[in-house]
């Protein structure tokens, strides 16, 4: 059984494009995030649902949207895709309520390729 | 603002002999700190953490490491490395606020030769 999965693995698409990351988790965690990794492997916070609400939002551009139907889901919606997105996108799910030492449990990333 | 060091991009190390990845820390109060490891292509895998109390840390595949608060340091050590500990280690810092960030370190990539 897989804990934390993504969809796609890999996409591939053209600038300018509209594209959505779907990840999943069947843990039972209640908060859920989004990283990304860079080509020299640096990964960095995005966003972080906890019981759906967004508590991290860090600076990202608003091209960037996260949506969260449930605690089982966190989804990113990326508009106008551009160059600089290519990158490997991670979601991670943990269980948040009150235990801020949990740790995270990763999916296995979604490299996504902009040309 | 909190955040991590690992001075090292790289540790090579001899199958069977010790190895070590270094970690510093940056962060307000009493932090909680977290190793994971990433294999190619895949995600990342925890591997131990420290919270409190002792601070040697047992973890997953024969690691361990060392909260050292006076060095604000939590360094990665296994015994005797084996060719399948190749992969990429991160530091991860977490301050007690009430908050989910987690800032992790740049990465060690970690090559052990047969």
């Amino acid at each position: 059984d897989t804990a934390v999965s993504q969809t796609p693995k890999y996409l591939v698409t053209q600038m300018g494009n509209d594209k959505s990351i779907k990840c999943e988790q069947n843990l039972g965690h209640d908060t859920m995030y989004w990283y990304k990794q860079d080509s020299k492997k640096f990964l960095k916070i995005m966003f972080s649902y906890n019981n759906k609400e967004l508590i991290i939002n860090e600076t990202v551009p608003n091209r960037f949207s996260p949506k969260s139907p449930d605690k089982a889901h966190l989804n990113l919606h990326i508009n106008s895709l551009e160059l600089g997105d290519s990158a490997v996108y991670f979601c991670a799910s943990s269980q948040g309520e009150g235990l801020l030492y949990n740790e995270q449990f990763f999916g296995p990333g979604t490299r996504l390729t902009v040309l | 603002a909190q955040s991590v060091a690992q001075p090292e991009d790289q540790v090579n190390v001899a199958e069977g002999n010790p190895l070590t990845v270094k970690c510093t820390y940056s962060v307000s109060g009493n932090p909680y700190l977290f190793w994971y490891v990433q294999y190619p292509n895949r995600g990342l895998q925890f591997l131990l953490k420290y919270i409190t109390g002792d601070n040697l840390v047992k973890g997953s595949y024969g690691f361990e490491a060392e909260f050292n608060k006076s060095q604000t340091s939590f360094h990665l050590k296994k015994p005797s490395a084996l060719v399948s500990d190749s992969a990429l280690y991160f530091c991860a810092v977490k301050g007690r606020s009430n908050d989910y960030k987690l800032s992790f370190g740049a990465g060690t990539t970690v090559t052990v030769r047969a």
